[in-house]
């Protein structure tokens, strides 16, 4: 099983500030990434995806990729009160045909 | 609400007891999965199924069963079950191939097992 690394948090920023959640995974050959957000008790729901080193942008949040590094990071700007929650960083693996996880990162956004 | 359907939402149930957790995916997808999520560790893979057809069980315990009889129905089938069992059991689906293979969750099945 390929690993998918996540700094456990908890990760404390102010409201209005930007938040950066890092991953790096151990398969080189992986090619879909994915972000996720999971408030308390709840289940994991989808925030973006990315394929291509660079960055992808979608609305307050961006994603970077830097396959050759190995590295995915989650940018939140203008963090919310509502963002606090833990992000999940996932890495398909195509052996598996699943998501391999992170243990994510606990983010607090304060007010 | 989400296109993946999970009963019961929350189970408890003895170590000597049988029972079924259920999941529906109205999403017209290939592909099911059941995840396991404890306290203080990542989600942990169990079966994957694609076309209805088992990929991977990951060397779960044999008191874990999965079934599969379409496209759109998949089901854990619980015996004998240990303390440690006690978890938060995810069901999701994708299109496998398209999209990136993007996972959709269910709303998951808190299982206690006394």
């Amino acid at each position: 099983q390929k690993e998918v690394e996540q700094n456990s948090g908890p990760l404390s920023v102010p409201e209005g500030a930007i938040a950066s959640l890092n991953c790096t995974y151990s398969d080189r050959g992986s090619q879909s990434f994915f972000w996720y957000r999971q408030y308390s008790g709840k289940s994991p729901e989808l925030i973006m995806s990315i394929y291509s080193n660079g960055d992808k942008e979608d609305g307050r949040f961006t994603a970077q990729l830097n396959k050759a590094s190995q590295y995915v990071s989650l940018l939140i700007r203008d963090s919310q009160p509502s963002d606090s929650a833990t992000y999940l960083c996932a890495v398909w693996e195509t052996g598996r045909r699943a998501l391999t996880f992170g243990s994510g990162t606990r983010l607090q956004v304060q007010p | 609400e989400t296109g993946v359907t999970q009963t019961p939402r929350h189970l408890v149930m003895g170590m000597t007891n049988k029972k079924s957790l259920k999941c529906e995916q109205h999403l017209g997808h290939n592909a099911m999965y059941w995840y396991k999520q404890s306290a203080k560790k990542p989600l942990e893979l169990m079966f994957v199924y694609s076309l209805e057809e088992r990929v991977e069980n990951n060397s779960v315990p044999s008191r874990f069963s999965p079934e599969c009889p379409n496209s759109s129905h998949l089901f854990l089938h619980l015996h004998t079950l240990q303390p440690e069992d006690s978890a938060l059991y995810l069901c999701a689906s994708s299109q496998e191939g398209s999209s990136g293979n993007t996972i959709y969750f269910g709303e998951g099945s808190w299982l206690t097992v006394v």
